[in-house]
């Protein structure tokens, strides 16, 4: 099955300090890939997605098709970015299978004071 | 009105129990999904609808039966449960699966435990 893969089970940073979430991917072609973010205590929701090109909350992603990769990054980390990231396909661009709608295992990301 | 809503967001039943999650969005929005959620794991998909109609069953035990009775509305029947379905319950709606690569609007979440 085609997937998203995160890496990092666990990131912590300082704040201030900057951030990348890693997540590649082995989809052919042009993804449309999504980061959703689960704040603690909040509902899961979208961060951002790839073809918006936004910034959001300082946070960027990028999509490298060279390195199959859509990391999400951020200059100066704050202690409010702590929490559950999930990288995740677009269910048209995964083929309209339940691949597409199948997170990544996510990234904790603790911002230490 | 741009939420997803679950009812109740805690529930608590016995093995032998009959209950049901509720899930309403007024969006717009064509597809609706059951997600179960472990703590510290990803969401795992259980089922979607499309058009009121079931489009994928992740393979899912019976005891678990969805029911989508017009296009805000979706419910997860629950009979005969275990203790390990124990679990955050998502329900998400989107536009049509296909459609301009739609994201996911989640609800709060129905905490279930199982006793």
């Amino acid at each position: 099955a085609q997937r998203v893969t995160q890496p990092e089970k666990l990131l912590s940073v300082f704040k201030g300090a900057p951030v990348e979430l890693k997540c590649n991917y082995s989809y052919s072609g042009s993804p449309e890939l999504f980061w959703y973010v689960q704040y603690s205590r909040q509902r899961l929701q979208l961060l951002l997605r790839h073809i918006s090109r936004e910034s959001i909350k300082g946070f960027t992603a990028d999509l490298n098709k060279g390195e199959t990769s859509f990391h999400l990054k951020k200059p100066f980390a704050q202690e409010e970015d702590s929490a559950m990231y999930y990288c995740a396909p677009s269910f048209m661009y995964s083929g309209g299978g339940a691949d597409g709608l199948t997170f990544g295992k996510g990234t904790h990301l603790i911002i230490q004071p | 009105d741009t939420e997803v809503t679950q009812t109740p967001k805690h529930l608590v039943m016995g093995m032998t129990n009959k209950k049901s999650l509720k899930c309403e969005q007024h969006m717009g929005h064509r597809a609706m999904y059951w997600y179960k959620q472990k703590a510290k794991k990803p969401p795992e998909l259980m089922f979607v609808y499309s058009y009121e109609k079931l489009s994928i069953n992740e393979s899912v035990p019976s005891r678990f039966s969805p029911e989508c009775p017009n296009s805000s509305l979706l419910n997860l029947h629950l009979h005969a449960l275990q203790p390990e379905d124990s679990a955050l319950y998502l329900c998400a709606s989107s536009q049509p699966p296909g459609y301009n690569n739609s994201p996911l609007h989640f609800g709060n979440g129905t905490r279930l435990t199982v006793t």
